[in-house]
């Protein structure tokens, strides 16, 4: 089974701060996504990437970087947190780019 | 840009129901479609996946259709549990220009399902 880990459940950081979230898959898959979760806003795309030191912005990149220096890795980085970044994240791995995303169990981040 | 909208948004049944959740898009041009659950507080798994060139999927319980040229899929539930109470959400991938997909997924907002005793 694909294993898809994110290295926190909950986050409490405060506002200014750098913010690092990672996600670990253990499958060799090329493809490795970040969303946010919001209520009444669903889940959307952040950043993509489709192999090591590749980005593609997704439909909110703003506020947000990314970087992938393995495969296995996938780091979304805040660089100045805002409160509007509160939210829930939720990263995502694929073997084949338009084939089944399997997600981790997602970083529940507050913005103070 | 494509939307997806999931109706209903909550849906509430006594145990041994058949029920139907429904999803539509607004651009045909899809390269496969996805049924998601989401417990609470947890990530996604997927369900089932459905290619643009199919009209449906089945996996135990779970039965799938689509139908592209109306933008529509449903998700069918039959024999309704109590540990199918959850949130499905409705995914689909886009369709570029040479047939490929860049595998980018639009989410509708959800079906939440509770199944009650």
């Amino acid at each position: 089974d694909v294993k898809v880990t994110q290295s926190s459940r909950y986050l409490v950081k405060r506002t200014g701060e750098k913010v690092f979230l990672e996600c670990v898959q253990d499958m060799d898959h090329e493809n490795m996504f970040w969303y946010r979760q919001d209520p009444g806003l669903g889940l959307r795309l952040i950043y993509f990437s489709y192999d090591v030191k590749m980005k593609e912005k997704g439909d909110i990149p703003e506020g947000y970087s990314v970087s992938r220096e393995k495969k296995e890795r996938f780091s979304l980085i805040l660089e100045s947190a805002s409160t509007n970044q509160t939210s829930m994240y939720l990263c995502a791995s694929s073997l084949v780019r338009a084939e089944s995303q399997h997600f981790g169990d997602g970083t529940r981040l507050s913005i103070l | 840009k494509q939307e997806v909208t999931q109706i209903p948004a909550a849906l509430s049944v006594p145990e041994g129901e058949n029920l139907v959740l429904n999803c539509s898009f607004t651009d045909s041009a899809i390269y496969n479609l996805q049924w998601f659950r989401q417990d609470p507080g947890k990530g996604l798994t997927s369900l089932l996946l459905i290619q643009s060139s199919q009209r449906e999927q089945t996996s135990g319980r779970l039965n799938a259709s689509l139908d592209k040229s109306s933008g529509r899929s449903t998700l069918y539930i039959a024999a309704s549990q109590p540990g199918d109470s959850a949130t499905y959400l409705c995914a689909v991938r886009g369709s570029n220009a040479g047939g490929t997909s860049y595998g980018k997924l639009t989410f509708g907002q959800g079906t939440i399902l509770t199944v009650h005793p």
